[in-house]
């Protein structure tokens, strides 16, 4: 059974860069049938997708977050990371990584990341 | 980017027939996917491909999607069914290719 699992700190400063990892277990990040990404749900609000990542390191990014958002692969560890950069208040939210790009079937149990100083 | 449109809520006796909706420009012509999440928990896939269902989930869950709209069926609403309900779409034609609707909170009366 796939599980993926988040890691990472809660608390960020205000203009920090958010980072968070992503461990997958019971199956290869390799397998060429998937993208593999992150959505997060601010609280009270509806989800939000952040971008999804290939094995072979090809991305994709939500376009109103692409300025300040890298996401990496380590097939090695079979781990994918997600850096946020010049976080504020806004970027407040559960941050879930997920099995994608369609449909997503496979979720983390999420990790809630506040911005504050 | 394409976007998707959901009621925020909506409400249902127990034993009722609940239909929530999700509209899109020509969404019939796109795979619909829908995820249940309840407090404090990830999203749940329960419909996927417009109307297949993943194992585990009951056959009260239904969905179709033809022309600019396209629903999630849920038969016999049992209390447990109120959740959140998300529909989403893959737009391969867009550099914002995972789009979701906005939710709708299903409330069991």
């Amino acid at each position: 059974q796939l599980q993926l699992q988040e890691s990472g700190p809660g608390l960020v400063k205000p203009s920090e860069t958010l980072s968070l990892t992503c461990t997958v277990s019971g199956g290869s990040i390799s397998s060429s049938s998937y993208y593999w990404g992150w959505i997060r749900q601010p609280p009270g609000k509806g989800l939000e997708w952040i971008g999804s990542i290939y094995y072979s390191g090809s991305t994709y990014y939500n376009p109103s977050l692409k300025s300040r958002v890298t996401i990496s692969v380590d097939t090695s560890k079979n781990q994918f990371s997600l850096k946020l950069s010049s976080v504020t208040a806004a970027d407040t939210a559960v941050y879930y990584c997920a099995r994608q790009p369609t449909p997503i079937d496979y979720w983390g149990q999420g990790t809630l990341v506040t911005v504050s100083s | 980017s394409y976007v998707l449109t959901q009621p925020p809520s909506v409400s249902v006796a127990p034993g009722k027939t609940a239909r929530i909706t999700c509209g899109g420009n020509n969404i019939g012509s796109k795979s619909v996917h829908w995820y249940q999440q309840k407090p404090g928990q990830a999203p749940v896939l329960v419909i996927y491909y417009d109307s297949d269902r993943p194992s585990g989930i009951p056959e009260r869950f239904s969905g179709s999607n033809s022309g600019n709209t396209a629903t999630l069926t849920i038969s016999r609403v049992e209390a447990g069914d109120e959740a959140d309900y998300y529909c989403q779409v893959w737009d391969s034609s867009s550099d914002h290719p995972v789009v979701f609707g906005g939710g709708t909170k299903l409330t069991v009366l």
